[in-house]
């Protein structure tokens, strides 16, 4: 079955601590993308990546870094620049930039302890 | 500034009741606009998508409509059931940027 995978579900970190998520997705998918989503607010975006070994900035980059070896894989690292990491954090993929279908794993929550 | 409001924030309704979510945004240049559905604690689902040169999108008992003068959208889902339980969540393109609504916590009672 073709989908993004993205685990741990939950994890804690402690206070100036970095951590890694990790999306794979087997769709065939050019662009990736890292949601942050807060109660109550729409789904802001960190990064996203057309390409392999390129990914742009989104709204909300500080705190987070990413890389893009392979096309598909999508890993964000938190480190402990991030004032307020706890939050749900969600994949997603799409063919090619934005026109067109997003398809979205099952998300990654992150408690800071 | 390009917002995406969504109202209600939430709604409970009986079974079997017709409903519509709406979805309104600031900026009418966009390049399609996308409904998702958002179960607790899980990943988005895309329900429809609709392109800016399109009126409507239909899948089983949803439709979704889009008014780009109006800056307008709305979900219509027919004769709704329990398991329509979830956040419906609409995210409109501007081309380089998705821009998500906050989401409409829908409640079906059995």
């Amino acid at each position: 079955d073709g989908g993004i995978t993205q685990s741990p579900k939950y994890l804690f970190r402690k206070e100036g601590q970095n951590v890694t998520l990790s999306c794979e997705q087997n769709l065939n998918h050019d662009a990736m993308y890292w949601y942050r989503q807060d109660p109550g607010q729409g789904l802001r975006l960190i990064y996203y990546s057309q390409i392999v070994n390129d990914f742009q900035k989104g709204d909300i980059a500080e705190g987070y870094s990413v890389s893009r070896e392979k096309k598909e894989s999508f890993p964000l690292t938190v480190t402990s620049a991030q004032k307020n990491p706890t939050a749900f954090y969600l994949c997603a993929s799409s063919f090619t930039g934005y026109t067109g279908e997003l398809f979205f794993g099952e998300g990654s929550r992150l408690t800071v302890l | 500034k390009q917002e995406v409001t969504q109202i209600p924030a939430a709604l409970s309704v009986p079974e079997g009741e017709n409903l519509v979510l709406n979805c309104s945004f600031t900026d009418s240049a966009i390049y399609n606009l996308q409904w998702f559905r958002q179960d607790p604690g899980k990943g988005l689902t895309s329900l429809l998508l609709i392109q800016s040169s399109q009126r409507e999108q239909t899948s089983g008992r949803l439709n979704a409509s889009l008014d780009k003068s109006s800056g307008r959208s709305t979900l219509y889902i027919a004769a709704s059931q329990p398991g329509d339980s979830a956040t419906y969540l609409c995210a409109v393109e501007y081309g380089n940027k998705l821009v998500f609504g906050a989401g409409t916590i829908l409640r079906v009672k059995s």
